[in-house]
């Protein structure tokens, strides 16, 4: 089965904080995307990538292929950072595959 | 502000109520997707639109009526709704239905239904 998990579900930390949210898929994808949806409901995808390592900001974003695992990560974390960060991937052909989620909370 | 628009933003409606929502967008993206999400839960594809044809339904009850006009709107037709149908409603769109394409994700109708 085609399965995406995602560690940790929920995730608290103080602001400035360096965050990782990691995301593990159990068969090989075409693409990760890694997604941030804020309490009112809206999606932003933040990246995608099917091999080695974006930046945007403060944002960066990591695969391995091999060990089929990617990692979110944050840098400098403000409480605008908190919102739930999905990761989704698409496995061959097939539609996107989400995981359960990461909750982040950032304290001022 | 998102580039997919969805209205409306909030609907509550009883079970024997029709009503639709919109979804637009003017990127010229010609895949367009229904989402549906409960609380705390990943969102669940519903429908896809590729150059305005159904191009998947996954087994979504026929309570739930698409429709695509045209290349920029999207329409989910609602009839009949069931109090487990509450849930926050997204739509979607990418340049095309590959599977390399990153969706662009409207800012959902929330919807309940008494």
């Amino acid at each position: 089965k085609n399965e995406v998990e995602q560690s940790p579900q929920n995730l608290t930390a103080q602001e400035g904080e360096f965050i990782t949210i990691n995301c593990s898929y159990s068969v090989g994808i075409s693409a990760l995307h890694w997604l941030q949806q804020h309490p009112g409901g809206g999606i932003v995808s933040l990246f995608m990538l099917s091999s080695g390592k974006k930046k945007h900001g403060r944002l960066i974003a990591t695969i391995n292929i091999q060990e089929k695992h990617s990692s979110l990560h944050i840098t400098a974390s403000h409480p605008r950072d908190s919102a739930v960060y999905i990761c989704a991937v698409t496995f061959g052909n097939e539609k996107l595959t989400f995981g359960t989620g990461t909750r982040l909370t950032i304290i001022p | 502000d998102t580039e997919v628009t969805q209205t409306p933003k909030h609907l509550v409606m009883g079970m024997t109520n029709k009503k639709s929502l919109k979804c637009e967008q003017h990127m010229g993206h010609r895949a367009m997707y229904w989402y549906k999400q409960k609380a705390k839960k990943p969102p669940e594809l519903m429908f896809v639109y590729s150059y305005e044809k159904l191009s998947i339904n996954e087994s979504v009850p026929s309570r739930f009526s698409p429709e695509c006009p045209n290349s920029s709107l999207l329409n989910l037709h609602l009839h009949a709704l069931q109090p487990e149908d509450s849930a926050l409603y997204l739509c979607a769109s990418s340049q095309d239905e590959s599977r390399f394409q990153p969706q662009h994700f409207g800012d959902g109708t929330r919807l309940s239904i008494l």
